[in-house]
């Protein structure tokens, strides 16, 4: 079935340090894929997504490029602050039938200062 | 604002007691989801509505039920909590492939 798989956390770097945090899937037909993040006590909300091949999301500074050749979606960010430190979900969307969501299992970002 | 809520935000109950757990939209969004999310296990749908009175079991159904009476709502029941429902629950309603989620409801089953 699909699936998404996102690397351990947490990722602990300091203020002004590049990011990656890596996602690959596995899907059947084009899915369509998506970063969403998690402050805090708060809920889940979407930071970018891509919805075919080679295309590049990117919000708040983070971006991520649809690589159909590797099935990745891994999401980068030049230079964190500490209001970044949150949790990250990869996640895809079928194209097919009801569209279902399906998650990674998260991974908490901390940023120092 | 466009949002979807839910309560309580936090729940304390005891094994066996029948709760609900209310979500609402304002977005006249057709579709809708409940998820719970557990450590190391990321998201997890439960139930999904495509529309009023149409719903159907996602991936983790067991011991809970909902209702789709009215397109905002979207209540998660349980009738019989047991410890392992503790976690961490999420309304959802979806438009054109973007979801937009609650804040959550923190659930502890005693």
């Amino acid at each position: 079935g699909d699936s998404v798989t996102q690397m351990e956390g947490p990722v602990t770097l300091s203020e002004e340090a590049f990011l990656t945090i890596n996602c690959t899937y596995t899907a059947t037909g084009y899915p369509s894929l998506f970063w969403y993040v998690q402050y805090p006590g708060e809920g889940l909300q979407l930071l970018l997504k891509a919805t075919k091949a080679d295309d590049k999301g990117s919000n708040k500074g983070f971006e991520a490029t649809y690589r159909k050749e590797t099935t990745s979606f891994h999401l980068e960010k030049g230079s964190v602050q500490v209001s970044d430190s949150a949790v990250y979900f990869c996640a895809l969307s079928t194209n097919t039938g009801f569209q279902k969501l399906v998650f990674g299992t998260g991974t908490r970002l901390l940023v120092s200062p | 604002e466009a949002q979807v809520t839910q309560n309580p935000r936090y729940l304390i109950t005891v094994t066996g007691k029948k709760l609900t757990v209310t979500c609402s939209q304002n977005m006249n969004h057709e579709y809708m989801s409940w998820y719970r999310q557990d450590p190391g296990l990321g998201l997890r749908q439960i139930y999904y509505s495509m529309n009023v009175e149409v719903t159907d079991k996602g991936d983790v159904p067991e011991g809970y039920k909902v209702s789709r009476k009215e397109k905002r709502n979207f209540p998660l029941i349980l009738e019989s909590p047991s410890p392992n429902q503790t976690s961490l629950y999420f309304c959802a309603s979806r438009q054109q492939g973007t979801q937009y989620f609650g804040p959550g409801t923190r659930l502890l089953v005693l």
